[in-house]
């Protein structure tokens, strides 16, 4: 069966520092992968997704990049963190028949 | 992009049923989903149901869906206080590979 991880679960960085969060799947191949951001408990904002190695797609312009250098890793980094950073950083996973996504437990962001 | 719409909150009482609503403006959706989030946790697949299908029930969850008016109701029969969750509706429609989600429908279960 498929999993996926995130890690770290929560982390607290001061305003300025680098940030790299880490997702994984387990037992599938060529997932898409997508970055999300929840903010304040509440709606999805989709950040990136990727296709495939390499190929990342932009949603909205930011302060965040994201990077996919394995078929089932996907990054999400910060060169320079922003308070407005802070929030629930969720990564998925499709590759169904139904383009259903399958969500990790969130790493959540305190930005101080 | 294609607009979800959910109403933000809803309270019912233990063993009521909850009825969660979302209208969506993208006719090309083949998939439309429930997702249900608990509090510090990731999203999980409630059920989903196909675009020419007008209901599905699953247990204690029925799903109407009116592809004429595009919208989509979650029914919790019986409704638990373990069912206090965030529940987002999403759509698959002309966007790329992303779904579109909801802003969510925050619902409470009091005794």
């Amino acid at each position: 069966s498929q999993t996926i991880h995130q890690w770290p679960a929560t982390l607290v960085q001061p305003v300025g520092s680098p940030l790299s969060l880490e997702c994984t799947v387990e037992g599938t191949s060529n997932p898409n992968l997508y970055w999300y951001r929840q903010a304040a408990g509440r709606g999805l904002q989709l950040l990136f997704y990727s296709v495939g190695i390499g190929q990342i797609s932009s949603e909205v312009p930011q302060n965040l990049s994201a990077s996919r250098p394995q078929d089932r890793q996907f990054i999400l980094s910060s060169k320079k963190l922003l308070l407005s950073d802070s929030g629930f950083y969720l990564c998925a996973w499709s590759g169904g028949a139904l383009d259903e996504q399958f969500f990790g437990p969130g790493t959540r962001l305190t930005v101080l | 992009g294609e607009d979800v719409e959910q109403s933000l909150f809803l309270s019912v009482r233990e063993g009521d049923s909850s009825v969660i609503n979302c209208t969506y403006t993208d006719s090309s959706s083949t998939y439309l989903y429930w997702y249900k989030q608990e509090p510090g946790a990731g999203l999980q697949l409630l059920t989903y149901i196909f675009s020419n299908m007008d209901m599905k029930q699953d247990q204690r969850l029925t799903v109407l869906l009116n592809k004429k008016d595009k919208h989509l109701s979650l029914r919790i029969a019986d409704t638990q206080t373990g069912d206090s969750a965030i529940y987002f509706c999403a759509e698959n429609g002309n966007s790329g590979y992303a779904l579109n989600f909801g802003k969510g429908t925050s619902l409470l279960v009091t005794p």
